[in-house]
């Protein structure tokens, strides 16, 4: 399966404790994603890296989180002193340019669900 | 909120009906792309359009996009049980890497 992988699927934890969620993308797509979303609302941007570039991070990121990618393959993404409202399905998405258009198809992981107890 | 909003929230229709969902979003926009997502597969993209297109089809799906109502809509036609998911919307503007996507639409096809 060459599609984009997240570890782990499912997480659980408790109010106070760090958290960290890797994401391994389509190979050679040199565009990264990370999403949050909620029951019953559409993903929402998080941040964005090409290669291992951050380009762009949300208002809605607070200084607990924070994303890496190191060798601009696999991601991480670490939230520190875990809150109740962290809970949610974190996603991640890859994409690749394609010649001579603007516009890049994300290819969506299967999420990493997030419960803070 | 940031992001774009779609209606209806929710839509039952029966198999083989059309199903016609709506999209509205707040900025101008380089493209606009339609996602579906279920339990089983997760977020798929379904179909693109750019600000300069007013019309797209792609099998059972149709698009339209009207700039000046910054709004679009996907038309699913001759509905299937397996598209029973919810639909959302995704814009891209200039000068960000952002997609801004929707609150989306339930779909359940009835058998």
């Amino acid at each position: 399966d060459t599609g984009v992988s997240q570890d782990p699927r499912h997480k659980i934890t408790k109010r106070g404790q760090n958290v960290t969620f890797r994401c391994d993308p389509i190979s050679e797509h040199n565009r990264l994603y990370w999403y949050r979303q909620t029951l019953g609302q559409g993903p929402e941007f998080l941040t964005y890296f090409q290669n291992e570039a951050q380009l762009e991070k949300s208002r809605l990121l607070s200084d607990r989180f924070s994303a890496e990618r190191p060798k601009g393959s696999f991601s991480t993404l670490e939230i520190q002193r875990t809150e109740q409202g962290d809970s949610a399905m974190y996603l991640c998405a890859s994409s690749s340019p394609v010649m001579g258009q603007d516009f890049w198809e994300q290819y969506f992981g299967p999420g990493t669900r997030l419960t803070v107890t | 909120s940031q992001q774009g909003e779609e209606d209806p929230q929710a839509l039952s229709i029966q198999e083989g009906e059309n199903a016609t969902m709506n999209c509205s979003y707040k900025t101008s926009i380089n493209n606009l792309q339609w996602y579906r997502q279920n339990s089983g597969r997760g977020l798929v993209h379904l179909i693109l359009i750019r600000s300069n297109e007013r019309e797209k089809h792609s099998g059972r799906l149709r698009v339209t996009l009207d700039t000046s109502k910054k709004s679009s809509s996907l038309l699913i036609t001759a509905s299937r049980a397996a598209d029973t998911a919810s639909y959302f919307c995704a814009s891209t503007s200039s000068g960000t890497y952002k997609y801004i996507f929707g609150t989306g639409t339930r779909l359940k096809v009835l058998a």
